[in-house]
């Protein structure tokens, strides 16, 4: 299995500012992905995070508010643009293991509220 | 487009009692489900996977079982523990090709002492 941590764990901000949130496997992972959980709803895919590229985003999620760097194979990065208030969520970092089955691992999450 | 729906939204059991939570889909095409729970404000911890061509999975006092052409898979937990209160969210995969998972809006758990 795959140990993810995420920072920070959670944080406060204002509207029109932007926050980059850090993800980290442990292990070396097939697929790295990036989810947001809103107020009681569940997980919503935002993009994956493709290694040295590009990430490739759901509809409805675009690269200008939420662009994404993963730089090696366990590392990625998502950053939260030009925020509102409609964006307070929990964002939350996945990866694909390496083993035929794909379990997917999740990390502790990041709670994001905007004001 | 798959679908996952997860009935009840929410249950409450006295402690000691053995529960199924439920899990549908509408596309029998699945790579794999797999179950998390999630507690409040937090991240989701995987339970079980189950893969495609298998039946069921078991860990402890969790089994998972998958029944494909109807479209169903179950968890069942035995002897219900006051910590087992939390969100179970069953997930799933549609083809190898396809990493995505497809979420339920998760079943609500809450085991009285």
């Amino acid at each position: 299995s795959a140990v993810i941590s995420q920072k920070p764990s959670r944080d406060i901000c204002q509207r029109g500012t932007s926050l980059t949130i850090q993800c980290q496997v442990d292990s070396q992972v097939t697929m790295m992905f990036w989810y947001r959980q809103q107020p009681g709803q569940s997980l919503t895919l935002i993009a994956t995070a493709n290694q040295g590229s590009e990430a490739t985003y759901e509809s409805g999620f675009v690269i200008d508010k939420f662009p994404i760097s993963r730089p090696n194979l366990t590392f990625s990065t998502l950053t939260v643009s030009n925020m509102s208030p409609e964006d307070s969520s929990i964002y939350l970092c996945s990866a694909r293991g390496t083993s035929p089955a794909g379990e997917q691992f999740f990390g502790p999450g990041t709670r994001l509220t905007v004001l | 487009k798959q679908e996952v729906t997860q009935i009840p939204a929410a249950l409450s059991v006295p402690e000691g009692e053995n529960l199924v939570l439920n899990c549908s889909f509408t596309d029998s095409a699945i790579y794999n489900l797999q179950w998390f729970r999630q507690d409040p404000g937090k991240g989701l911890t995987s339970l079980l996977l189950i893969q495609s061509s298998q039946r069921e999975q078991t860990s402890g006092r969790l089994n998972a079982s998958l029944d494909k052409s109807s479209g169903r898979s179950t968890l069942y937990i035995a002897a219900s523990q006051p910590g087992d209160s939390a969100t179970y969210l069953c997930a799933l995969t549609s083809g190898a090709g396809s990493y995505q998972l497809t979420f339920g809006k998760g079943t609500k758990l809450s085991v009285i002492p």
